[in-house]
């Protein structure tokens, strides 16, 4: 398995500002996610990112709202561009460790914007 | 679109009880999860079932996957304050070309188990 550090745990931002979220894992992992989980609703993947490369989104999703970053085979951020109320939610990193092993999800980063 | 419908949404009993959370979709999977989420943290995987008709035991948790892989059930038997949690149901995602990585999750069972 695999210790996932997410920072920070949680947040209360403005309208208009950007907050990076943190996703830290304590061994190398093949994959890594991006998860949303607003309150009521499922949880919805964001997009994969890609070691080294740009990360792929998913539909309804785009890069200049949610600019993700993986360096390496143990980091990874999320920046949530421009924010607004509607993106009051959890923010929750995965990682897969090999092919056909569990995901492993943070504790997650609750955000909340005013 | 792959949905995964999971009922009841809420659910609070006593200690003792037997209950089943139900999850179904009117799509086929090739494998679904099951999640616990417990406040501020995030998913843990329970089990993952992949076969039609399969039963999946954890201790007093067995997990069933319907014949057609389009439904799945958690029954719990004698619950305890800490099985309280959100129960998620997950399956691979339509673009995931069957990969666990890339999931669809139901809204969840929110279990509350009292003393």
């Amino acid at each position: 398995s695999a210790v996932i550090s997410q920072k920070p745990s949680r947040d209360i931002c403005q309208r208009g500002t950007s907050l990076t979220i943190q996703c830290q894992v304590d061994s190398q992992v093949t994959m890594m996610f991006w998860y949303r989980q607003q309150p009521g609703q499922s949880l919805t993947l964001i997009a994969t990112a890609n070691q080294g490369s740009e990360a792929t989104y998913e539909s309804g999703f785009v890069i200049d709202k949610f600019p993700i970053s993986r360096p390496n085979l143990t980091f990874s951020t999320l920046t949530v561009s421009n924010m607004s109320p509607e993106d009051s939610s959890i923010y929750l990193c995965s990682v897969g460790v090999s092919t056909n092993s569990p995901l492993h999800f943070g504790n997650g980063t609750r955000l909340t914007v005013t | 679109t792959q949905l995964l419908e999971q009922s009841p949404q809420f659910l609070s009993i006593q200690e003792g009880e037997n209950l089943t959370v139900y999850c179904n979709s009117s799509s086929v999977f090739s494998s679904l999860q099951w999640y616990r989420q417990e406040p501020g943290e995030g998913p843990v995987l329970l089990v993952t079932v992949v076969t039609g008709g399969e039963v999946k035991k954890l201790k007093r948790l067995t997990f069933q996957f319907g014949d057609a892989r389009k439904d799945s059930s958690l029954h719990i038997t004698a619950a305890q304050p800490g099985d309280t949690g959100l129960y998620l149901c997950a399956g691979p995602a339509i673009n995931s070309g069957g990969s666990n990585y890339k999931l669809t999750f139901g809204k969840g069972t929110l279990l509350t188990v009292n003393p």
